[in-house]
């Protein structure tokens, strides 16, 4: 089965820049996204398709991919940033998800 | 503006099916390029991919829960449903409805509706 590798925590100071990556195999045969979840609420997409932000999403928020690794990053974090990060792809006609990644800031 | 939003019981029995249902307003389930999907989320736990389903009937689902999942569509009422068999407590778990938009490889889901926690007990 196809597996997607996140970090359990990632911390961060206000203003910094977060970077959470998720490690899984031949990415650059296909997609990443991600989402974020905050305590009790539904999880929201924040990148598709490694790069793309939907709308509302504000621009810190940036994808990339390269070789077996896409990355998240949160340039100038800030407090309402702290949430739950899952990266997901698309392979052999499943959903795969990522453990996920705590993100504090402090 | 599209929504989703799930239905069912909250309590459900081992060995028994859990049943949820998750109605689309606001627009059609019938729109292309749109599958419906299931997901689930144990309490402190992550994310699992439960299946999803195509306006035309057309499913995908997590090879792991295939032998006890049914998810079909009733384009009529605008919903599409889950059914899993054979319950037991490790299937306790928030259920989430999503739309899950259809781009090959670039797939993902861009509207979730707020979740029905589903409780496996005797």
């Amino acid at each position: 089965s196809y597996d997607l590798t996140q970090p359990p925590s990632v911390s961060v100071s206000p203003g910094q820049t977060a970077s959470i990556p998720c490690s899984g195999d031949k990415f650059g045969y296909r997609y990443a996204c991600w989402y974020q979840q905050k305590p009790g609420q539904s999880p929201v997409l924040v990148i598709y398709q490694d790069t793309k932000r939907p709308s509302g999403i504000p621009e810190r928020f940036s994808g990339s991919s390269s070789g077996n690794t896409a990355t998240l990053t949160i340039s100038g974090t800030q407090a309402m940033d702290e949430a739950d990060y899952y990266c997901q792809a698309w392979d052999s006609n499943t959903v795969v998800f990522g453990g996920g990644t705590k993100l504090t800031v402090l | 503006q599209l929504q989703l939003q799930e239905s069912g019981p909250g309590l459900v029995k081992p060995s028994e099916t859990l049943s949820l249902t998750c109605t689309v307003s606001g627009g059609s389930i019938s729109s292309s390029t749109y599958y419906w999907g299931w997901i689930r989320q144990p309490p402190g736990k992550g994310l699992e991919w439960i299946g999803d389903i195509y306006h035309s009937g057309n499913t995908y689902y997590n090879p792991s829960l295939k032998s006890r999942l049914t998810i079909s569509v009733d384009t009529s009422r605008n919903q599409f449903s889950l059914k899993l068999t054979s319950v037991t407590a490790a299937d306790t778990a928030v259920y989430y409805c999503a739309r899950r938009s259809d781009r090959g490889s670039g797939s993902y889901f861009d509207l979730w509706g707020r979740g029905a926690l589903v409780t496996v007990s005797s």
